[in-house]
Parts: C-alpha cells; sequence; structure tokens
C-alpha cells in the first residue's frame, strides 16, 4: 500500500458539466476525509465517512456536492453543474480511528472553464 | 468555531539557518491537538509534528521543534539547520479531542522558501 491515492490528478470540464473524482485511502483506514483548498488559502473541511457512514457535512457543501463511500473502501465525490468557483484543489485524507495523523492524497485540481 | 492563523504568508531562510513560523488560534476547546503539516510542490501533505494540547512539554522532531503557549494560543514552528528540502508551504492545523469525528482546521500557511 503507497499511502493515499486519487484520481484524476487534472480535471478541465466547462461550466455546467458535472465530475466524479475517486479517492481510494490507505486500506486498513476506517475513516476518509474531504477537504477542498483554492490557490494561496489552507484546505477547508467538506465531509467525512467513518466506514461507510457519512457522519459530518460541512456549510460548504452545497447541493450540487455529493459524497459516498459505499463499501467503506473508496469515496466518490461528485459536482453537479459545475461553476467556476469550483475550481480548486479536492484533496482526501484518510486516517484510522483513535489515532490523530490523517494522510493526504495528491488531490485532484480542478479547473471550470 | 476554531479559528487558525498564520500572519506570514511568505519566509525565508538561508541554508542551515534557523527559522521560526508563527500560529495563532482561537477555540474554547480544552481538550485538542495541534499540527504543523508540509506541502511540497505538487506532492502530497505531510505531517511534521503533533502537539497534544494537555502536554506542557513541546514536541520535537528531529530538526522540528514547537513552542506551544497553551494561554496565549500560539503554537510556533521552529526549523533548525534548515535544508533545501525545507522548501514548503505550511500549514498550521487544529483538532478536536473526541471520539466522533476528527477534521482539521486550517490556517492560511506560510510559503518557506530555503535559499542555498
Amino acid at each position: 500500500d503507497t499511502g493515499v491515492s486519487q484520481d484524476p490528478r487534472h480535471k478541465i470540464t466547462k461550466r455546467g458539466q458535472n465530475v466524479t473524482f475517486r479517492c481510494d485511502p490507505i486500506s486498513e483506514h476506517n475513516r476518509l476525509y474531504w477537504y477542498r483548498q483554492t490557490l494561496g488559502q489552507g484546505p477547508e473541511f467538506l465531509t467525512y465517512f467513518q466506514n461507510e457512514a457519512q457522519l459530518e457535512k460541512s456549510r460548504l457543501l452545497s447541493d450540487r456536492f455529493s459524497a459516498e463511500r459505499p463499501k467503506g473502501s473508496f469515496s466518490t465525490l461528485e459536482i453537479q453543474r459545475t461553476e467556476q468557483g469550483d475550481s480548486a484543489m479536492y484533496l482526501c485524507a484518510s486516517s484510522f480511528q483513535g489515532y490523530t495523523e490523517a494522510f493526504f492524497g495528491q488531490g485532484t485540481r480542478l479547473t471550470v472553464v | 468555531a476554531q479559528t487558525v492563523t498564520q500572519s506570514q504568508p511568505e519566509m525565508s531562510v538561508q541554508e542551515a539557518e534557523t527559522v521560526t513560523l508563527s500560529c495563532t488560534y482561537d477555540t474554547s476547546e480544552n481538550n485538542y491537538y495541534l499540527f504543523w503539516y508540509k506541502q511540497p510542490p505538487s506532492r502530497q501533505m505531510i505531517l511534521v509534528i503533533r502537539q497534544e494540547a494537555y502536554k506542557q512539554q513541546n514536541a520535537t522532531e528531529n530538526r522540528f521543534s514547537v513552542n506551544f503557549q497553551k494561554a496565549a494560543k500560539s503554537f510556533s514552528l521552529k526549523i533548525s539547520d534548515s535544508q533545501l528540502g525545507d522548501t514548503a508551504m505550511y500549514f498550521c492545523a487544529f483538532m478536536k479531542r473526541e471520539t466522533s469525528g476528527s477534521r482539521l482546521t486550517f490556517g492560511e500557511g506560510t510559503q518557506l522558501t530555503v535559499n542555498p
């Protein structure tokens, strides 16, 4: 296991299109987090899962955003009807319950044109 | 809600010298963790150092150490003997100590450049 993997690394889409990102966490980690990072800013929390349950969602996660972790392993983050303001780096992180260290993926950079 | 503030957007240091990055935070929690994460260009964020709020002793990891002032809500990172590989964006982060979740609240980041 080489760490948290995110796919794709880069995505360019036209405004109004739907996009989906995938995150594969470290295999034994039961917690999975999504963050959004805009240029020059720190990551902002979007949502997190413990196993397959989505336990918390940020106010930043509008109705156009949906995240799933169907079998408690990989997760997907879908953005519907993308807007230019959605352009950002989307980071995934995983951790094991009871441990504080979160391991991050390299992120998916989304550009909405 | 917690907030984390890093007031130094950019810093630079000469190789082998020492540099200190500042971080302040605001919280009403008593039990929490503080972290410094490093984000090199085009690479994933990695944990540099962690501090438990209930521990008075400052954390140390090789060339990295912190100055944790709980009453002042200050958490600075000192990098000794700076190396070119230390060039990166550094984020200070806060985590509540609770059982139901452990999301991170990040500061804005400080871009550190180590010059040869």
